[in-house]
């Protein structure tokens, strides 16, 4: 069946450093794919989003490629803040169907 | 727009009682999913209502759940003779009907506590 694999956490980050968290997928259809975040008490909110094979997502410095060949969608950040602290969900969906990765924890240190 | 909202924000209930939570969408939002989120997992679908049809509805949902959008808008969500493993945060979310750029809007969740 369809599914999302995320790197596990947490990954803890010095101030500007770069930020991967990998994600992989498997789907038999043509799934847009999505990155969502929740901050510390605070609700889930959708980051960045791509479509089709090879569209990238970006928002707020972060971005995102749909991989079809190696199906992935890595999340990037060229210099992360200590705000950037949060949960990272990968999220594949569907139609309907919609499927979270476990979540990414990052910690960002000053 | 003022988002996606829940009611009631937490519930703490006594093993065997029956819950009932509210979700009020996005009010052009046709697309209303359920989910639940336990502590340190991503949210696992529940269900899917397209206005007022509830379409899908996961393996996850046993008979003790059920719900419901009678009038397209507001849905709810009961479940019978609560469980201990019933604890976790129930997550509501929208959307419209975008065709392929289905983007959810998550409300806030539900934490229900089952003693």
């Amino acid at each position: 069946g369809d599914s999302v694999t995320q790197m596990e956490g947490p990954v803890t980050l010095s101030e500007e450093a770069f930020l991967t968290i990998n994600c992989t997928y498997t789907a038999t259809g043509y799934p847009s794919l999505f990155w969502y975040v929740q901050y510390p008490g605070e609700g889930l909110q959708l980051l960045l989003k791509a479509t089709k094979a090879d569209d990238k997502g970006s928002n707020k410095g972060f971005e995102a490629t749909y991989r079809k060949e190696t199906t992935s969608f890595h999340l990037e950040k060229g210099s992360v803040q200590v705000s950037d602290s949060a949960v990272y969900f990968c999220v594949l969906m569907w139609g309907f169907k919609t499927i979270f990765g476990a979540g990414t924890r990052l910690f960002v240190k000053a | 727009d003022t988002g996606v909202s829940q009611d009631p924000r937490h519930k703490i209930t006594k093993r065997g009682q029956n819950v009932t939570f509210r979700c009020d969408p996005i009010s052009e939002h046709n697309r209303l999913y359920w989910y639940r989120q336990t502590l340190g997992q991503g949210p696992e679908f529940l269900t899917y209502f397209q206005n007022e049809a509830q379409l899908e509805k996961s393996r996850l949902l046993s008979d003790r759940f059920s719900a419901e959008r009678p009038k397209g808008s507001f849905s709810t969500l009961e479940i019978q003779r609560t469980e201990q493993g019933d604890s976790a945060m129930y997550l509501c979310a929208s959307s419209a009907p975008a065709g392929v750029l289905d983007t959810q809007y998550f409300g806030p969740g539900t934490r229900l506590t089952v003693l």
